[in-house]
């Protein structure tokens, strides 16, 4: 079974501090995204990864950084954490693409 | 802007009915498509995939699709209380990564 797994299930941050969620995924997967889950919204892409070291903006990488040093380990930055950055961050991996995605579990984050 | 458009719902029917769940999408160089479920307060499960036009069966799930009017269905048949769930449709953008619909909320009554 494909795993894919966030290293916190629920964070809470202060504003202004540098916030770092990690993924790992066990599949050699060569595709990693990081989406945030708000209601009404639905899924939005932050950024995704289709490569060691290579990363792609999706639909809304303000005020966010991305890192992949290894194929398995995708980290999502926050710089400078803000309030309106409060929401379920839910990390992703596929083969290729147009390939299915699988979730990891989801970190809510809190900024207070 | 790529988009795949869902009816938000809520969607209600009785147990035993079927449900059925809509999805437009509007690149036409999407290949396929797929259908998660998300339970409330959980990361999203794939339950279907889809590449070919017309018809595909898995148990009490059915997927549709139909290329040349750029629509996905998903049909639920004998749905249970435990079908309850947002239904999340996708379908595989030009750059690698997959574009979602805001989700349809499916209440299965018991």
């Amino acid at each position: 079974d494909v795993k894919v797994t966030q290293s916190s299930r629920y964070l809470v941050k202060r504003t202004g501090e540098k916030v770092f969620l990690e993924c790992v995924q066990d599949m050699d997967h060569e595709n990693m995204f990081w989406y945030r889950q708000d209601p009404g919204l639905g899924l939005r892409l932050i950024y995704f990864s289709y490569d060691v070291k290579m990363k792609e903006k999706g639909d809304i990488p303000e005020g966010y950084s991305v890192s992949r040093e290894k194929k398995e380990r995708f980290s999502l930055i926050l710089e400078s954490a803000s309030t309106n950055q409060t929401s379920m961050y839910l990390c992703a991996s596929s083969f290729s693409g147009n390939t299915e995605a699988f979730f990891g579990q989801g970190t809510r984050l809190t900024v207070v | 802007q790529k988009e795949v458009e869902q009816n938000s719902g809520p969607l209600s029917v009785p147990e035993g009915a079927i449900a059925s769940l809509n999805c437009t999408y509007s690149d036409r160089g999407s290949q396929s498509f797929f259908w998660y479920r998300q339970y409330s307060g959980k990361s999203p499960e794939l339950i279907m995939f889809i590449y070919s036009n017309g018809d595909k069966e898995d148990g009490r799930f059915t997927a549709q699709l139909n290329k040349a009017s750029q629509y996905v269905s998903l049909l639920i048949r004998d749905s249970q209380p435990s079908d309850s769930a947002t239904y999340l449709c996708a379908g595989g953008g030009s750059q690698g990564n997959l574009i979602f619909g805001k989700g349809t909320k499916l209440s299965v009554k018991p």
